[in-house]
C-alpha cells in the first residue's frame, strides 16, 4: 500500500450503531487530519493530530471521537450519529514543520446514516 | 479568519483547449501557501499544484500553471491542452504559514467537464 488508505470505502449505519473509520498513512508523516465533505459545502476540518497529540478539535460534536495510537494510524469512532452526519469523510497526512508541509489525502469513506 | 471563494461552480472546455479556473481568498497574513487540489469521481483528493506566497514566480506543473496575484488575492489555475482525465472537481485551498496552524481552508470547488 502506498500513500494514504482509508477503510471502509462505504459505510451504512443506523443512528444507534457504533462504528469506526480507519486511516493509515505510508508516507512517514507526523501529522494526520480528519475532514468532512458534504454536498455543496467546502471541506470542513474536524481534527488535527501532530506527533499523535490532538492539536485541533474544530467544534466537532462528541458523537465523533478520534483516536491516534501512532503517527501512521488515525481512527474516527462514531456513535449515535444523525442523518445530517452523512457525508464523505476524508483523512489526510502531512510532514508537519517542514518546508513542504503539503497534505495528502486518502480516498475517503462514504458514510450514510439511516 | 481566512476565506476562499471559487465563483465558478461549473466549467467546461473542449478537449485540447485551455481553461482557467478562478479562486480568490481573503487574509490579513503576508505569508501563506495556496493549493489546487483535484477530486475525480474516484473521490481521491490529489494535489495539483502548490504556491508559496513569498515567491513571485508562478508555479507550474506540466500542463498546469497558476496566475498568482498577491495584491489582488487571486490564485487562478490554467489547464493547457485539456485531457479527458482532467474532468474532476477542483478545489482551491489556503494554509497559513504560522507555525502550528496547519488548517487548510477550502473553497466550494469548480466542477470541470471536458468535452470530447
Amino acid at each position: 500500500e502506498t500513500g494514504v488508505t482509508q477503510t471502509p470505502r462505504h459505510l451504512v449505519m443506523g443512528m444507534t450503531n457504533k462504528k469506526s473509520l480507519k486511516c493509515e498513512q505510508h508516507l512517514g508523516h507526523n501529522a494526520m487530519y480528519w475532514y468532512k465533505q458534504s454536498a455543496k459545502k467546502p471541506l470542513e476540518l474536524m481534527f488535527v493530530y501532530n506527533f499523535k497529540e490532538q492539536t485541533e478539535n474544530n467544534s466537532v460534536p462528541s458523537r465523533f471521537s478520534p483516536e491516534c495510537p501512532n503517527s501512521s494510524h488515525l481512527f474516527l469512532h462514531l456513535h449515535t450519529l444523525q442523518p445530517e452526519d452523512s457525508a464523505l469523510y476524508l483523512c489526510a497526512s502531512s510532514q508537519w514543520d517542514s518546508d513542504t508541509d503539503t497534505q495528502y489525502f486518502g480516498p475517503g469513506t462514504r458514510l450514510t446514516v439511516l | 479568519a481566512q476565506t476562499v471563494t471559487q465563483s465558478q461552480p461549473e466549467m467546461s472546455v473542449q478537449e485540447a483547449e485551455t481553461v482557467t479556473l478562478s479562486c480568490t481568498y481573503d487574509t490579513s497574513e503576508s505569508d501563506y501557501y495556496l493549493f489546487w487540489y483535484k477530486q475525480p469521481p474516484s473521490r481521491q483528493m490529489i494535489l495539483v499544484i502548490r504556491q508559496e506566497a513569498y515567491k513571485q514566480q508562478n508555479a507550474t506543473e506540466n500542463r498546469f500553471s497558476v496566475n498568482f496575484q498577491k495584491a489582488a488575492k487571486s490564485f487562478s489555475l490554467k489547464i493547457s491542452d485539456s485531457q479527458l482525465g482532467d474532468a474532476a472537481m477542483y478545489f482551491c485551498a489556503y494554509r497559513s504559514e504560522d507555525f502550528g496552524n496547519e488548517k487548510l481552508t477550502f473553497g466550494t470547488g469548480t466542477r470541470l467537464t471536458i468535452i470530447p
